[in-house]
Order: C-alpha cells, then sequence, then structure tokens
C-alpha cells in the first residue's frame, strides 16, 4: 500500500504570500492531521480532518486553514505569510477516529523570506 | 491537555550496544496510547512501537521494547543490538480522547550509534 504523500516537497515564499500545502493519505484512511515542526517549538499539532470536517484546532491564528475533500486527500492553507512561519510541515493519516497511530508523510519544507 | 517529556537532548552509544530513551507523560484521560516515533536524517517520521495504556505487558517489535510504568507515568524505549541505522530523532507521543487532539510530541532524543 502507498504511504501518505505529500506535494511539494519544497517551496520557498515572501512574505505576505499565501501557500497551499497538499496531502495524500493512505488508501482506506479516512482521517488526516497537519503538524508544524520547528528547531524552537518543536512538534505541534495544527489540526485533523475526518470526513470532510474539521475535528479540532492546535493553538494556531486563523491564517492556518485546511480543508478535506471526498477521496479524504487534504489541504492546508496559509495566509499571509511571516518569516516565523518556516517549518517542515507534515501530514499524518489514520484509518478513522478509533484508530489513534498515525502515518507520516515525508513532509513539506517550507521556507518564507 | 497532556504533556510529553523527554529529558535526554542527546545520546550516543557504540553499534551493537543496547540504548535506553526515556520519557515521561502527565495526561488526565484513562484511555490513551503512546507511541515512539522515528525520525532519521532524510525527516520521514517513521512509527516504532505502540503502547495502549490499558494493556499491562510492555510492547515489543523485533530490537524495539518498552517499559511502560504507568503509574509513573513513564514510558522508556529500549534498542537492543542497536545498528548504524538506528541513528535518528526518537520522538516520545501521547494521544487521548478519540485523537482529536492529534498526538502530542515530546522534544526528541537525538541518538547517535557510533560505529
Amino acid at each position: 500500500k502507498a504511504g501518505v504523500t505529500q506535494t511539494p516537497r519544497y517551496l520557498i515564499k515572501t512574505r505576505g504570500q499565501q501557500v497551499t500545502l497538499s496531502c495524500s493519505p493512505i488508501s482506506g484512511h479516512r482521517s488526516v492531521s497537519w503538524y508544524q515542526q520547528t528547531p524552537g517549538q518543536g512538534l505541534q499539532f495544527l489540526f485533523e480532518y475526518f470526513s470532510e470536517t474539521q475535528r479540532n484546532k492546535g493553538n494556531f491564528p486563523g491564517r492556518f486553514s485546511g480543508r478535506q475533500f471526498s477521496n479524504s486527500r487534504s489541504e492546508m492553507n496559509v495566509s499571509t505569510l511571516e518569516l516565523g512561519d518556516s517549518a517542515l510541515y507534515l501530514c499524518a493519516s489514520r484509518p478513522g477516529t478509533a484508530s489513534y497511530e498515525q502515518y507520516f508523510g515525508p513532509g513539506t519544507r517550507l521556507t518564507v523570506t | 491537555a497532556q504533556t510529553v517529556t523527554q529529558s535526554q537532548p542527546e545520546m550516543s552509544v557504540q553499534e551493537a550496544e543496547t540504548v535506553t530513551l526515556s520519557c515521561t507523560y502527565d495526561t488526565s484521560e484513562n484511555n490513551y496510547y503512546l507511541f515512539w516515533y522515528k525520525q532519521p536524517p532524510s525527516r520521514q517520521m517513521i512509527l516504532v512501537i505502540r503502547q495502549e495504556a490499558y494493556k499491562q505487558q510492555n510492547a515489543t517489535e523485533n530490537r524495539f521494547s518498552v517499559n511502560f510504568q504507568k503509574a509513573a507515568k513513564s514510558f522508556s524505549l529500549k534498542i537492543s543490538d542497536s545498528q548504524l541505522g538506528d541513528t535518528a530523532m526518537y520522538f516520545c507521543a501521547c494521544a487521548s480522547g478519540g485523537g482529536a487532539d492529534g498526538l502530542t510530541f515530546g522534544k526528541g532524543t537525538h541518538l547517535i550509534i557510533q560505529p
């Protein structure tokens, strides 16, 4: 079974721009979560989607948003980029809400200049 | 809310040795799961081992095993016969409440296996 895929793998943006990252979960997985990883803050939960609905969101400003499509693929969007948004963004999927372990994609490295 | 603490920022051992990584956690939930993830230089996060809190038996996956001390809220990872490919960041994580809050991670331990 193919793993979680994320596109693009690397991205360079300028302050003030917006960016959209994409994630395709493992086939059959209906839940997708997003995490931000930085050297200073470590791994932080952004949000989780299940059946096209956001179940929960971490402590991030409204500039961070996401959505999930009917095929379980998910996108996250960051508007008005700030330098501090530079990070590795990881997507993870799990079969459903009854299963707790998550399987991660390779991540998207976002650099904001 | 839950917290996960890893007190060892970095560890270094010789190949073939056994190493134990420490993790403590805190949660008010009765039903929770604990995990160890490995993140090699490629940055791909890989699930190493999982433990359900309601199970008393410690989980084992080949060379990887855990010591789960529920009362002490401790969850350590033992790697036996360490290999060069074990060099990576290791993260301890906790999930509860249906997983809607995602995984709560510790800060990680950088494990270096020396040849």
